[in-house]
């Protein structure tokens, strides 16, 4: 049972234009959302992140948004540039007996075409 | 460059053989973790410590046997593994404070068992 989703496979979008990347989750005990970014044969690398009581959070060409009501965070990444084309994983973090545990969706490949 | 550094790269071994895999990382993180990675399917959390201390372990099989000798070190021994044990293993490191701490992902040991 998939406590983090990412139903879309893969996205492609031009050089330049807003990437928007999406994910639902079904446990209302998470508190904390996170972006990673993987590029092939190498590990996860932190992007972004957001508390489960806020509903955005901006970094630069990044920006997280979260509605609770609906379980849904997205990622906006704008404007979007070739170096970012990669398999970005949503994650969610519970805490559980004091340690953080990570829970990953299946991940979103991006490609931006120059 | 990776700050959490694991040896080896790759790993192939057969199934009565003995191997550990080996994580360091020297940014005072006092939080370390083990995922599995199946292709094409997210990070799945095998253990955590905390303070050298295993705090979590996910009903690993005990064909597992996870260590943190230190607090810069984390290992993963391996013993009698299955053919459906071929994964990516990502070691993870974080800081244990209140609040979000990003986990750091080396970028894994691609185990193949033959």
């Amino acid at each position: 049972d998939q406590q983090v989703k990412q139903n879309s496979p893969s996205l492609s979008v031009q050089e330049g234009r807003i990437s928007i990347l999406n994910c639902d989750y079904t446990n209302s005990m998470f508190d904390y959302f996170l972006w990673y970014k993987k590029y092939p044969a190498e590990g996860p690398t932190f992007l972004i992140s957001i508390s489960s009581i806020k509903d955005k959070n901006e970094d630069g060409r990044f920006t997280v948004f979260l509605n609770k009501s609906a379980k849904h965070l997205s990622l906006h990444i704008v404007p979007s540039q070739p170096g970012d084309s990669a398999v970005y994983f949503c994650a969610a973090s519970e805490t559980q007996g004091g340690s953080e545990k990570l829970v990953f969706g299946k991940g979103t490949k991006l490609t931006v075409n120059p | 460059d990776t700050e959490v550094t694991q040896t080896p790269k790759h790993l192939v071994m057969g199934m009565t053989n003995k191997k550990s895999l080996k994580c360091e990382q020297h940014m005072g993180h006092r939080a370390m973790y083990w995922y599995k990675q199946k292709a094409k399917k997210p990070p799945e959390l095998m253990f955590v410590y905390s303070y050298e201390k295993l705090s979590i372990n996910e009903s690993v099989p005990s064909r597992f046997s996870p260590e943190c000798p230190n607090s810069s070190l984390l290992n993963l021994h391996l013993h009698a593994l299955q053919p459906e044990d071929s994964a990516l293993y990502l070691c993870a490191s974080s800081q244990v404070r209140q609040g979000l701490q990003p986990q750091h992902f080396g970028d894994g040991t691609r185990l193949s068992i033959l």
